[in-house]
Protein backbone atom coordinates (compact mmCIF):
# COMPACT_ATOMS: atom_id res chain seq x y z
CA UNK A 1 0.00 0.00 0.00
CA UNK A 2 1.03 3.68 -0.56
CA UNK A 3 1.44 5.54 2.54
CA UNK A 4 0.67 8.92 3.89
CA UNK A 5 1.13 11.60 1.23
CA UNK A 6 1.42 15.32 1.64
CA UNK A 7 1.74 18.06 -1.05
CA UNK A 8 3.30 20.26 -1.49
CA UNK A 9 6.16 18.99 0.33
CA UNK A 10 8.02 22.68 0.85
CA UNK A 11 6.39 26.13 0.57
CA UNK A 12 7.45 30.04 1.35
CA UNK A 13 4.70 32.18 2.36
CA UNK A 14 5.09 35.44 3.70
CA UNK A 15 2.67 37.24 6.50
CA UNK A 16 -0.61 37.73 6.63
CA UNK A 17 -1.08 35.28 3.40
CA UNK A 18 -2.87 31.90 3.92
CA UNK A 19 -1.84 28.38 2.75
CA UNK A 20 -3.35 25.44 2.37
CA UNK A 21 -1.76 21.92 2.71
CA UNK A 22 -2.95 18.72 1.71
CA UNK A 23 -2.74 15.04 2.72
CA UNK A 24 -3.97 11.56 1.47
CA UNK A 25 -4.37 9.10 4.06
CA UNK A 26 -3.03 5.06 3.34
CA UNK A 27 -5.91 3.58 1.68
CA UNK A 28 -8.62 2.46 4.31
CA UNK A 29 -8.09 4.70 6.33
CA UNK A 30 -10.73 6.96 7.67
CA UNK A 31 -8.78 8.97 10.40
CA UNK A 32 -6.51 11.93 9.48
CA UNK A 33 -4.67 13.77 12.46
CA UNK A 34 -2.77 16.79 11.81
CA UNK A 35 0.63 18.11 13.92
CA UNK A 36 2.84 21.01 14.38
CA UNK A 37 6.49 20.33 14.50
CA UNK A 38 9.03 23.28 15.30
CA UNK A 39 12.15 23.25 17.09
CA UNK A 40 11.39 24.94 20.53
CA UNK A 41 7.77 23.61 20.50
CA UNK A 42 8.44 20.32 19.46
CA UNK A 43 5.32 17.59 17.89
CA UNK A 44 2.38 19.18 19.23
CA UNK A 45 -1.75 18.33 18.09
CA UNK A 46 -3.58 20.42 15.68
CA UNK A 47 -6.67 18.36 15.16
CA UNK A 48 -7.98 15.01 14.01
CA UNK A 49 -10.75 14.31 11.39
CA UNK A 50 -12.80 11.19 11.40
CA UNK A 51 -15.38 10.59 8.63
CA UNK A 52 -15.72 14.31 7.59
CA UNK A 53 -15.88 15.50 11.22
CA UNK A 54 -13.61 17.06 13.35
CA UNK A 55 -13.60 14.75 16.21
CA UNK A 56 -10.63 16.39 18.53
CA UNK A 57 -8.77 19.83 18.36
CA UNK A 58 -5.39 20.82 20.09
CA UNK A 59 -4.54 24.50 21.72
CA UNK A 60 -4.45 26.39 18.62
CA UNK A 61 -5.72 29.47 17.33
CA UNK A 62 -9.13 29.75 15.25
CA UNK A 63 -6.50 30.57 12.08
CA UNK A 64 -5.88 27.06 12.28
CA UNK A 65 -8.86 24.76 10.23
CA UNK A 66 -8.72 21.95 8.67
CA UNK A 67 -11.25 19.85 6.64
CA UNK A 68 -11.67 15.98 5.66
CA UNK A 69 -13.13 15.10 2.23
CA UNK A 70 -15.69 11.97 1.59
CA UNK A 71 -12.12 10.13 -0.11
CA UNK A 72 -11.33 10.44 3.40
CA UNK A 73 -8.33 13.07 1.95
CA UNK A 74 -7.93 16.18 4.09
CA UNK A 75 -7.04 19.54 4.27
CA UNK A 76 -5.70 22.30 6.84
CA UNK A 77 -5.45 25.81 5.93
CA UNK A 78 -4.02 28.38 7.97
CA UNK A 79 -5.10 31.99 7.24
CA UNK A 80 -3.04 35.42 8.37
CA UNK A 81 0.06 33.81 8.61
CA UNK A 82 2.48 34.76 10.93
CA UNK A 83 6.33 34.49 11.56
CA UNK A 84 5.68 31.71 14.39
CA UNK A 85 4.12 29.58 12.08
CA UNK A 86 7.16 28.65 10.22
CA UNK A 87 7.22 24.68 10.99
CA UNK A 88 7.27 21.16 9.65
CA UNK A 89 3.59 20.51 9.40
CA UNK A 90 2.54 16.16 9.75
CA UNK A 91 -0.20 14.33 8.74
CA UNK A 92 -1.02 10.93 10.46
CA UNK A 93 -3.10 8.15 8.86
CA UNK A 94 -5.28 5.79 11.10
CA UNK A 95 -7.77 3.16 10.70
CA UNK A 96 -10.19 4.68 12.66
CA UNK A 97 -8.45 6.59 14.74
CA UNK A 98 -8.91 4.24 18.07
CA UNK A 99 -6.71 4.92 20.85
CA UNK A 100 -4.92 1.54 20.23
CA UNK A 101 -4.22 2.13 16.54
CA UNK A 102 -0.79 3.42 15.42
CA UNK A 103 -0.83 6.82 13.43
CA UNK A 104 1.00 6.45 10.24
CA UNK A 105 2.59 9.72 9.39
CA UNK A 106 3.80 11.51 5.67
CA UNK A 107 6.95 12.92 5.13
CA UNK A 108 5.40 16.61 6.36
CA UNK A 109 4.95 19.72 4.55
CA UNK A 110 7.94 22.26 5.30
CA UNK A 111 6.29 25.92 5.91
CA UNK A 112 8.77 28.84 5.75
CA UNK A 113 6.73 32.08 6.54
CA UNK A 114 8.79 35.59 5.63
CA UNK B 1 -2.91 16.53 32.66
CA UNK B 2 -0.90 13.64 30.45
CA UNK B 3 2.65 14.45 29.60
CA UNK B 4 5.85 12.56 28.07
CA UNK B 5 9.11 13.42 29.16
CA UNK B 6 12.37 12.24 27.18
CA UNK B 7 15.30 13.02 29.67
CA UNK B 8 18.07 13.06 27.83
CA UNK B 9 18.40 15.87 24.37
CA UNK B 10 21.35 13.12 23.27
CA UNK B 11 22.74 9.63 23.57
CA UNK B 12 26.01 8.80 22.39
CA UNK B 13 26.62 5.37 21.39
CA UNK B 14 29.47 3.15 19.49
CA UNK B 15 28.37 1.13 16.91
CA UNK B 16 27.91 -2.63 18.03
CA UNK B 17 27.30 -1.82 21.93
CA UNK B 18 23.89 -1.55 23.54
CA UNK B 19 21.59 1.37 23.66
CA UNK B 20 18.95 2.74 25.42
CA UNK B 21 16.49 5.71 25.06
CA UNK B 22 14.82 6.50 28.07
CA UNK B 23 10.95 7.78 28.41
CA UNK B 24 8.99 8.44 31.50
CA UNK B 25 5.19 9.45 31.16
CA UNK B 26 2.42 10.64 33.24
CA UNK B 27 -1.28 9.82 32.31
CA UNK B 28 -4.57 9.55 35.02
CA UNK B 29 -5.29 6.39 33.50
CA UNK B 30 -3.88 3.03 31.41
CA UNK B 31 -1.70 4.38 28.85
CA UNK B 32 -1.22 3.60 25.65
CA UNK B 33 2.83 4.12 24.42
CA UNK B 34 4.71 4.82 21.06
CA UNK B 35 7.83 4.83 19.87
CA UNK B 36 8.32 6.97 16.40
CA UNK B 37 12.26 7.32 14.51
CA UNK B 38 12.77 10.84 12.76
CA UNK B 39 15.25 10.58 9.79
CA UNK B 40 16.13 14.54 8.76
CA UNK B 41 13.80 15.58 6.60
CA UNK B 42 11.66 12.73 7.00
CA UNK B 43 8.39 12.21 8.45
CA UNK B 44 7.99 10.42 11.95
CA UNK B 45 8.16 6.24 11.11
CA UNK B 46 6.73 3.81 13.82
CA UNK B 47 8.70 1.67 15.55
CA UNK B 48 6.71 -0.21 18.34
CA UNK B 49 3.22 0.79 20.89
CA UNK B 50 2.41 -0.91 23.91
CA UNK B 51 -1.18 -1.49 24.70
CA UNK B 52 -1.79 -3.99 27.45
CA UNK B 53 -0.26 -7.57 28.07
CA UNK B 54 3.34 -8.21 27.92
CA UNK B 55 5.77 -5.48 29.34
CA UNK B 56 8.16 -6.35 26.80
CA UNK B 57 7.17 -5.25 23.34
CA UNK B 58 9.48 -5.82 20.35
CA UNK B 59 8.90 -3.97 17.09
CA UNK B 60 10.62 -2.81 13.99
CA UNK B 61 14.35 -2.75 13.07
CA UNK B 62 15.39 -4.90 15.79
CA UNK B 63 14.19 -2.54 18.71
CA UNK B 64 12.13 -3.22 21.88
CA UNK B 65 10.51 -1.16 24.82
CA UNK B 66 10.03 -2.86 28.05
CA UNK B 67 6.76 -0.89 30.01
CA UNK B 68 7.47 -0.41 33.49
CA UNK B 69 4.32 1.03 35.30
CA UNK B 70 5.68 1.43 39.22
CA UNK B 71 8.47 3.85 37.49
CA UNK B 72 6.08 5.55 35.13
CA UNK B 73 8.64 4.56 32.16
CA UNK B 74 9.05 2.66 28.88
CA UNK B 75 12.15 3.30 28.11
CA UNK B 76 13.69 1.96 23.93
CA UNK B 77 16.25 -0.80 23.47
CA UNK B 78 18.52 -2.34 21.35
CA UNK B 79 20.81 -4.91 22.12
CA UNK B 80 23.43 -4.28 19.00
CA UNK B 81 23.37 0.11 17.41
CA UNK B 82 23.90 0.47 13.59
CA UNK B 83 25.35 3.59 12.26
CA UNK B 84 22.19 3.97 10.89
CA UNK B 85 20.25 3.77 13.84
CA UNK B 86 21.50 7.87 13.93
CA UNK B 87 18.20 9.63 14.34
CA UNK B 88 15.49 11.18 16.42
CA UNK B 89 13.53 9.55 18.52
CA UNK B 90 10.01 10.08 20.09
CA UNK B 91 8.08 8.72 22.68
CA UNK B 92 4.57 9.49 22.52
CA UNK B 93 1.26 8.59 25.11
CA UNK B 94 -2.34 8.72 24.55
CA UNK B 95 -4.44 8.55 27.57
CA UNK B 96 -8.09 6.92 26.32
CA UNK B 97 -9.14 9.46 29.42
CA UNK B 98 -8.83 12.53 27.38
CA UNK B 99 -10.62 11.16 24.72
CA UNK B 100 -12.51 14.26 22.53
CA UNK B 101 -10.39 16.95 24.00
CA UNK B 102 -7.54 18.82 23.41
CA UNK B 103 -4.88 16.32 24.54
CA UNK B 104 -7.32 13.44 22.86
CA UNK B 105 -4.30 12.93 20.75
CA UNK B 106 -0.79 11.36 20.56
CA UNK B 107 1.24 13.67 23.30
CA UNK B 108 4.68 13.69 22.15
CA UNK B 109 8.03 14.51 24.31
CA UNK B 110 10.50 16.27 23.16
CA UNK B 111 13.09 13.38 21.44
CA UNK B 112 16.36 12.28 21.98
CA UNK B 113 19.18 12.39 19.83
CA UNK B 114 21.26 9.19 18.83
CA UNK B 115 24.17 9.20 17.47
CA UNK B 116 25.84 6.05 16.43
CA UNK B 117 29.39 6.02 15.63
CA UNK B 118 31.58 3.74 14.04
Amino acid sequence: KAGVTQTPRYLIKTRGQQVTLSCSPISGHRSVSWYQQTPGQGLQFLFEYFSETQRNKGNFPGRFSGRQFSNSRSEMNVSTLELGDSALYLCASSLGGGFQETQYFGPGTRLLVL
Amino acid sequence: AQSVAQPEDQVNVAEGNPLTVKCTYSVSGNPYLFWYVQYPNRGLQFLLKYITGDNLVKGSYGFEAEFNKSQTSFHLKKPSALVSDSALYFCAVRDPLYYGGSQGNLIFGKGTKLSVKP
